[in-house]
């Protein structure tokens, strides 16, 4: 069946170190996405991507980044510039720039001790 | 500016009582309208979504919105909830060139 992974499904870093959140899609989705949940506040965009080697910033980028060099894959690199990285992260995926909806990973909990 | 709202941050029903969750939005054109589900721990799962036609649309699980251009709503309905509804529920705007924006939730309780 198509869908999207993320891995791992609990992560736990050191203070200071930089992490990699993996998204991996098989349904040839041109566009994906990644948002952070925290409680009470939503669904916050952190990065997007609409076609391979390109990508934008989303309303919370700082401290994060990202690479497409894959179509079915879109990693988030959780940086020691982001000071509140302990949060639930989101990967979405949609067949083209976004309208028609998203299909969502399974989420990765990272804690930052 | 674009935005979606869900006026309600937790709404508490009765096992087997009728559910109404509210959605207003503000958008410069006919948006394309989605509902979502999440349960504890996990993704967004699509329960339903509108783009033309009907106003009345079915989901999965029972559940039915019916969008209202006169007062820029969507709310999701359900007949009889079932204690496996327990969930916090999205509501989202998009169109056909842009990317989804998304409310910030509805926490459902259900008393047993």
């Amino acid at each position: 069946d198509g869908g999207i992974t993320q891995s791992p499904k609990y992560l736990f870093r050191k203070e200071g170190q930089n992490v990699t959140l993996s998204c991996e899609q098989n349904l040839n989705h041109d566009a994906m996405y990644w948002y952070r949940q925290d409680p009470g506040q939503g669904l916050r965009l952190i990065y997007y991507s609409q076609i391979v080697n390109d990508f934008q910033k989303g309303d919370i980028a700082e401290g994060y980044s990202v690479s497409r060099e894959k179509k079915e894959s879109f990693p988030l690199t959780v940086t020691s510039a982001q000071k509140n990285p302990t949060a639930f992260y989101l990967c979405a995926s949609s067949p083209d720039r976004g309208g028609y909806g998203y299909t969502f990973g399974s989420g990765t909990r990272l804690t930052v001790v | 500016a674009q935005s979606v709202t869900q006026p309600d941050i937790h709404i508490t029903v009765s096992e087997g009582a009728s559910l109404e969750l509210r959605c207003n939005y503000s958008y410069g054109a006919t948006p394309y309208l989605f509902w979502y589900v999440q349960s504890p721990g996990q993704g967004l799962q699509l329960l339903l979504k509108y783009f033309s036609g009907d106003t009345l649309v079915q989901g999965i699980k029972g559940f039915e919105a019916e969008f209202k251009r006169s007062q820029s709503s969507f709310n999701l309905r359900k007949p009889s909830v079932h204690w496996s509804d327990a969930a916090e529920y999205f509501c989202a705007v998009g169109r056909e060139d842009d990317k989804i924006i998304f409310g910030k939730g509805t926490r459902l309780h259900i008393l047993p």
